[in-house]
């Protein structure tokens, strides 16, 4: 079973803010992603990492920033909160060499 | 780049068949398939990784047409709590990107 952590699970702020949602993983797995997912929409990448040090921008383009100093933890960073970003953000892991991705539980994020 | 799902949306009757589909522009080299629930984040349901392979779990059962680019998941007498959108996820033999599909909602009703 899969161990991947966020928080917070909601969180409700306002324009101009800045934030950072957490992402921690306990499987040692070196591959970590974050998406962005509106209700019953799909799934858009907008940041993934392959190990320390190493991070890319995704299909989607974000204002967000990520960064990856700890294998475990993949915090994503918002520098000036934007009602456009309200959505549910859900990050995910995968074990180099596999696929299969283990998703946490999401934070939903509300910018007023 | 992402692969496309069909149908977009279906609902059935407990008990009844479906099949959702995923095609892919890109040569693959494997495909998954998660389910997500309303309100919860998607769960892994299974992955083929050679073409012509097929997978069971449960009722529900995959195959993957390598030469096609394409993959189907059946779900078979299905079950109230097969409701959700199901979402493929395809790779491709470089192993550095993967797409999920553009989902399919599914609703059992009784």
């Amino acid at each position: 079973e899969a161990d991947i952590y966020q928080t917070p699970r909601y969180l409700v702020i306002g324009t101009g803010k800045k934030i950072t949602l957490e992402c921690s993983q306990t499987m040692g797995h070196d591959k970590m992603y974050w998406y962005q997912q509106d209700p019953g929409m799909e799934l858009h990448l907008i940041h993934y990492s392959y190990g320390v040090n190493s991070t890319e921008k995704g299909d989607l383009s974000s204002e967000s920033t990520v960064s990856r100093i700890r294998t475990e933890h993949f915090p994503l960073t918002l520098e000036s909160a934007r009602p456009s970003h309200t959505s549910q953000y859900l990050c995910a892991s995968s074990e180099y060499g596999r696929e299969t991705q283990y998703f946490g539980p999401g934070t939903r994020l509300l910018v007023l | 780049q992402q692969p496309v799902q069909s149908p977009q949306a279906v609902i059935l009757r407990e008990g009844e068949d479906a099949v959702i589909n995923c095609s892919s522009s890109k040569a693959l080299y494997s495909v998954h398939w998660y389910r997500q629930k309303h309100g919860e984040a998607p769960i892994f349901l299974m992955i083929l990784l050679k073409g012509g392979e097929q997978k069971g779990h449960d009722k529900i059962s995959a195959s993957f047409n390598e030469k096609k680019q394409q993959s189907s998941l059946y779900l078979t007498a299905s079950q109230l709590s097969y409701s959700g959108t199901y979402f493929c996820g395809t790779g491709t033999n470089t192993g550095n990107q993967f797409y999920f599909g553009t989902g399919t909602s599914l609703t059992v009703i009784p």
